[in-house]
């Protein structure tokens, strides 16, 4: 069936660290690809996207790349911010669902 | 804009008690998704509408569960009886209309419910 498969957390990094999530997925057909993030007390907002293999997805200084011969979504972000931590969600679609991970979570520490 | 609105934010109540949960969505938006989010994990759809028609049901638990849009805006969840397993957090999402992959849906800051 379809999934997406995501590292286990917490992810503790120091500020300015480099950050990388790995996110692999199982589908049948070309998927569209996502991560989304959950801060505290927050709902999910769409971080970046990408709809085709070799598309890179990128916001708020992250990025994710779609490698379709790795079946991988991996997000990574230069130099993470305390402002950064949170719960962070890759997810792929499938006849208009949307199927997540089941989150990674971040904590950076000045 | 306003995003999507949810409440209650939390509820707590004894097992084999209804609860009801309501959802408002982005203005505009035609499609209307129930998540369930059980904790550690990631969220898992319940119901989807378009507009007033309930067309991805299939992993609503239909002995307990209900589901209403009725003037395709708002959105009501029901869960009767209430059990323990069905303490999570309950999200909304909304998005537009659309007939194409991939869309971005807009969530809701979830009811957490919680069943003793």
């Amino acid at each position: 069936g379809n999934s997406v498969t995501q590292m286990e957390g917490p992810v503790t990094l120091s500020e300015e660290a480099f950050l990388t999530i790995n996110c692999t997925y199982t589908a049948t057909g070309y998927p569209s690809l996502f991560w989304y993030v959950q801060y505290p007390g927050e709902g999910l907002q769409l971080l970046l996207k990408a709809t085709k293999a070799d598309d890179k997805g990128s916001n708020k200084g992250f990025e994710a790349t779609y490698r379709k011969e790795t079946t991988s979504f991996h997000l990574e972000k230069g130099s993470v911010q305390v402002s950064d931590s949170a719960v962070y969600f890759c997810a792929l679609t499938f006849y208009n669902k949307l199927i997540f991970g089941a989150g990674t979570r971040l904590a950076v520490h000045p | 804009e306003a995003g999507v609105v949810q409440s209650p934010r939390y509820k707590i109540i004894e097992k084999k008690q209804p609860v009801a949960f309501w959802c408002n969505p982005i203005s505009g938006h035609n499609t209307l998704y129930w998540y369930r989010q059980n904790l550690g994990q990631g969220p898992e759809l319940l119901i989807r509408y378009e507009n007033e028609e309930a067309v991805d049901d299939s992993q609503l638990p239909k002995d307990r569960f209900s589901a209403e849009r009725l003037k395709g805006v708002d959105s009501t969840l029901k869960i009767q009886p209430a059990e323990l397993g069905d303490s999570a957090v309950y999200l909304c999402a909304s998005s537009p209309q659309v007939r194409r992959e991939p869309y971005e849906q807009y969530f809701g800051p979830g009811t957490r419910l919680t069943v003793t």
